[in-house]
Parts: C-alpha cells; sequence; structure tokens
C-alpha cells in the first residue's frame, strides 16, 4: 500500500479561494517533501518539512506536519488559475534497510477556475 | 543552471528492442533516481542509486537495469521493452545529509516510452 495517500484526489476551486489538501503515511519519518506537477510535466519542489517541524510558509503555500496523526497539510491561499496542477507528498523511507527509497502519494489533481 | 536533464524526451520503439535512458545531473549530486509514472498509480520508484557504483531496486524494478559509473549520470536501460513499459519516466536527484536523509529531489523533464 502507499505510504503517502493525498486526500481528496481531486479538487476543483475558484480563484482567490484556498485550498487544502491532505497527506498520510505510515511509517515514521525524517522528511516530507510537497512536489507541484503540471500536466505531463517534471516534478517540482515545494516545500520540505522535517520530522522536527510543525509548520512551515513559502510564500501563499502552508505545510503542517504531525507526527503523531502521521499527517501532512499544503494549503495554498488565494490561489490562481495558475496553481492548477497535481500535488504529491513525498517521504524518504526511514531505516537503514530501506534508506534511499522514496514514496509518492497518488496526488491531489486541484483545478482553479478563473 | 542547475538541472536534470533526461534524453531522450520521447521514443517509440518495439517490443524487445533494447533501449537506454539516459539521465545527468550537474549539482554533484550523490543520490540519483529512476519512476515511472502511470495514471492511477501514481510515481512508483524504479531504482535508485546512493553513490557512484551502488545501486539498488525501487519497488517496480523488473525489466530494467541501471548503471553508476560516474556520479552524475544515471542511465535506465530496458534490455527487452514490453508494452507494459509503456509510460512516462522521471529522473531526478538530490543529495544525502550526513545522516543519510535524503533531501529535496530535483526532477528532470520526462521521458515518454510507447513500447508497440
Amino acid at each position: 500500500s502507499q505510504q503517502g495517500e493525498e486526500d481528496p484526489q481531486a479538487l476543483s476551486i475558484q480563484e482567490g479561494e484556498n485550498a487544502t489538501m491532505n497527506c498520510s503515511y505510515k511509517t515514521s519519518i525524517n522528511n516530507l517533501q510537497w512536489y507541484r506537477q503540471n500536466s505531463g510535466r517534471g516534478l517540482v519542489h515545494l516545500i520540505l518539512i522535517r520530522s522536527n517541524e510543525r509548520e512551515k510558509h513559502s510564500g501563499r503555500l502552508r505545510v503542517t506536519l504531525d507526527t503523531s496523526k502521521k499527517s501532512s497539510s499544503l494549503l495554498i491561499t488565494a490561489s490562481r488559475a495558475a496553481d492548477t496542477a497535481s500535488y504529491f507528498c513525498a517521504t524518504p523511507i526511514h531505516g537503514s534497510s530501506n534508506t534511499g527509497k522514496l514514496i509518492f502519494g497518488q496526488g491531489t489533481t486541484l483545478q482553479v477556475k478563473p | 543552471e542547475a538541472q536534470v536533464t533526461q534524453n531522450p524526451r520521447y521514443l517509440i520503439t518495439v517490443t524487445g528492442k533494447k533501449l537506454t535512458v539516459t539521465c545527468s545531473q550537474n549539482m554533484n549530486h550523490e543520490y540519483m533516481s529512476w519512476y515511472r509514472q502511470d495514471p492511477g498509480l501514481g510515481l512508483r520508484q524504479i531504482y535508485y542509486s546512493m553513490n557512484v557504483e551502488v545501486t539498488d531496486k525501487g519497488d517496480v524494478p523488473e525489466g530494467y537495469k541501471v548503471s553508476r559509473k560516474e556520479k552524475r549520470n544515471f542511465p535506465l536501460i530496458l534490455e527487452s521493452p514490453s508494452p507494459n513499459q509503456t509510460s512516462l519516466y522521471f529522473c531526478a536527484s538530490s543529495r544525502i545529509l550526513k545522516t543519510g536523509i535524503l533531501e529535496t529531489q530535483y526532477f528532470g523533464p520526462g521521458t515518454r516510452l510507447l513500447v508497440l
């Protein structure tokens, strides 16, 4: 099963609204990474949050991490049509036998309508 | 400019004809990895490399080979491609902290492969 699972799978909002995406994971982590992908293109890194951090901001992005619940959320405030993309969370597997493995969730497809 | 490059970007081939997709990074990253992306299945890791001459299997390694003879290059080899390897492939690289933890992945633009 997936280490990272995003929720919802798809989200459609109006420009100016906020978008929240959630990611759950199963094992212990050192960090959790969020990426964005425009259709058919490569993934672009958005934010990395470490396991000892609870919240991180970057421009209109806010990421939270709750290690007790094994979950993270990505909030995009004041969304724009250009934010339309798929968003993925990814977690490096923690543990010496699996170091180097990175598990991606299935992603949330965000559509921002003008 | 820091980047990961992949070639070719698009490839149509036939079953059984060996092919290689190249990947190169200019950031002196220790870690490199290959992923495939399929509708409904997300990104799945094929192989990864923690350093030169060190490679390991990801979640879906069957039908693929890799090599890491130089730090900057990490080619993906399909010895005998089959139609179920039709997919969008991404190469990525990152640095590894002294603790062994992976940091931010930098992705290439992708290679779209069609195996007939």
